[in-house]
This record gives C-alpha cells, structure tokens and sequence, in this order.
C-alpha cells in the first residue's frame, strides 16, 4: 500500500513568489496535516483539515493557507514567499479526528527561498 | 497546550552500548505520546507510541519507552544500539487544541552511533 505521497520532492523558489505543494494521504484516511520543519529544529503545526474542513491552524501568517479535497488529499499554498519560509514541509494523515490516532508522515518538500 | 522538552541535543555512544534519549511533557489529563525518527533528508517515521495501558511500550527495530506519568516523562531506550541507528530523533505529545488534533514536538535529539 502507498504511504503519505508529496510533491514535489524539492523546489527553489525566489522572493515573494507563490508557491503550492501538494499531499496524498493514505488511502482511507480522512485527516490531514501540514507541519513546518526549519533546519535543526523539530516540526511545527500549521494546519489540520478534517472531512474537507479546516479544524485548525497554527502560529503561521495569513501567506499560508490550505485546501482539502474530495478524495482528501490537500494542498499547502504560501504566499509572498520570504526566506525564512526555507524548511522541510512535512504532511501527516490520520484515520479519523482525534489525538489517539496515529499520524503517518511523508517523505515532505524541501523548500528553499533564494 | 502541551510542550514537550528533550534535554539532549546530541548523544553519542558506540555500537552495541546501551541508549537512553529522554523526554519530559507538561502535564495532563490525558495524553498521548510518541516516538518518531528521522534519517537524514527524509521524513518521520514512527518508533512506537503510547496511548493507554501498559506504561512500557515496544516499538520498532529494537527500542522501547517507558512512560512515567509521576514524572512526566517518556524516555526512550534501546539495550543494543548499531551503526544504523544514528538519526535524529523526536518525541512528541498529541492533544486537542480547539478543534485541531496536533502533534507538539520537542527539540529533537541526534543519535550518533560510532565503532
């Protein structure tokens, strides 16, 4: 069975550019997450969609927003691209809503800023 | 919301040693926690979580946790370690922030396992 799938793998992107990466999740799973990996440090909330619908998001300005679709896979978008948005972009999927259940990660997009 | 803190940024040790990576959690009610590793250029990868029940849990490849709720802590060990093994490696909490089921995170703390 495929596990999280992310695309693309890597991208360079310029100053104040827009950029959108994208999450499959595995198959029946229904929530998704976006998390934010800076160089050295542990990963950070952005958001989680549930059932198509945001349930929540972390300390991250309105640049960044997100989408969930009908087969439940998602997109992170990023706006106005600075370089400190340089990080690894992980997505997680979980089976249904709730902190018990597991949280499977992809491989995530290596996102630099120049 | 919770935190969570790794009190060791780097830990080296040789083959076939014994390892201990620490993790202490705010307190809680309830709360879930997990072990995820991380190799190099790549994603995380779940070692083991616990979610209730027995406080020791086994994971993956040979290393297990054992949770401590009077001291908040969930230690990570392995008897044996391998060349293998060197990662980096994140415990993290679960919980419920409003409406948002999110994983926090701690620091992190790198494995390097030598001859």
């Amino acid at each position: 069975d495929a596990g999280v799938t992310q695309s693309p793998t890597h991208l360079i992107k310029t100053r104040g550019q827009h950029v959108t990466l994208r999450c499959s999740p595995i198959s029946g799973h229904k929530s998704v997450s976006w998390y934010q990996q800076v160089l050295g440090q542990g990963p950070q909330f952005i958001f989680q969609y549930y059932e198509k619908e945001e349930r929540g998001r972390g300390n991250f300005p309105d640049r960044f927003s997100a989408r969930q679709f009908p087969n439940y896979s998602s997109e992170l978008n990023v706006n106005a691209l600075l370089l400190g948005d340089s990080a690894l972009y992980l997505c997680a999927s979980s089976p249904l809503q709730g902190p018990g259940y597991g949280y499977t990660f992809g491989s995530g997009t290596r996102l630099t800023v120049v | 919301a919770q935190s969570v803190t790794q009190l060791d940024s780097q830990v080296p040790v040789f083959e076939e040693a014994p390892v201990e990576l620490r993790c202490n959690y705010s307190s809680s009610v309830s709360v879930y926690l997990f072990w995820y590793v991380q190799y190099p250029n790549q994603g995380l990868q779940l070692l083991l979580k616990y979610l209730s029940g027995s406080t020791l849990v086994k994971g993956i490849n040979g290393f297990e946790a054992e949770f401590n709720k009077s001291q908040t802590s969930f230690h990570l060990r392995k008897p044996s370690v391998h060349i293998s093994d060197t990662a980096e490696y994140f415990c993290a909490v679960s919980e419920l922030d409003g409406t948002a089921s999110k994983l926090t995170f701690g620091t992190g703390t790198r494995l390097q396992v030598t001859l």
